[in-house]
């Protein structure tokens, strides 16, 4: 299966401490999203970062949060000192590099519990 | 910022019936995408649109892009209990051929009764 992998799938923090959420795209993907979904609400942007890139961050809280896509391995979602409002599933997409269509391919999702 | 609103919000039918679900949104899309999101997994693309007016149908799937590029409805025929699950709309400003991010719709709510 070459799809969207992400990891931990599932992921407890105490406040204060950081999380990292690591996303690998398709294999032959160079585009990377991350969503934030709260429980019973949609998905809400975060970040779109290419290789080595981020292309847009509208949606990325202005502090504790940060991501990166580096040129060898995978994208990182990085939230320091949580909080109980960081509790959420974070979902990684990615699209395709050429010929791209608007389809975004999402994988299973990270899900943060802070205490 | 932009923002995308579905009706209804949920929906409970008996096996065998249709269903129809729309997105309005308050600005114009230039592609417009259905998913659908099964608890503890992610989204997955059902149907794209690219252009507007566009009717476009997946097995009992049709979802229709909107001529003034700012709705999009999405049809169910002969619901199955498979069917159940939250479907999202997502709209894109961006034309095919330039990646840019999707704006994610409020979601509805399917559940399906024997």
């Amino acid at each position: 299966n070459a799809g969207v992998m992400q990891n931990p799938r599932h992921l407890v923090r105490r406040r204060g401490q950081e999380a990292r959420l690591r996303c690998s795209p398709m294999k032959g993907h160079s585009h990377v999203y991350w969503y934030r979904q709260l429980p019973e609400e949609g998905l809400k942007f975060m970040v779109y970062l290419q290789k080595e890139n981020i292309i847009d961050e509208s949606g990325m809280p202005k502090e504790r949060f940060s991501a990166e896509f580096p040129k060898e391995g995978p994208s990182i979602l990085r939230i320091q000192q949580v909080v109980r409002g960081d509790s959420a599933a974070y979902f990684c997409a990615s699209s395709a590099n050429r010929g791209y269509t608007g389809e975004l391919f999402f994988g299973e999702g990270s899900r943060l519990t802070v205490l | 910022g932009q923002q995308l609103n579905q009706s209804p919000q949920s929906m409970f039918i008996q096996e065998g019936e249709d269903v129809s679900m729309n997105c309005t949104s308050s600005s114009i899309f230039n592609t417009w995408l259905w998913y659908k999101q099964e608890p503890g997994e992610g989204p997955v693309l059902l149907i794209a649109l690219y252009k507007a007016g566009e009717l476009t149908s997946n097995g009992r799937l049709t979802a229709q892009f909107g001529i003034t590029r700012k709705d999009s409805f999405l049809n169910i025929s002969a619901s199955i209990p498979s069917d159940v699950g939250i479907y999202f709309c997502a709209g894109q400003v961006g034309r095919a051929g330039t990646a840019s991010k999707l704006t994610f719709g409020t979601g509805t709510r399917l559940q399906v009764t024997l």
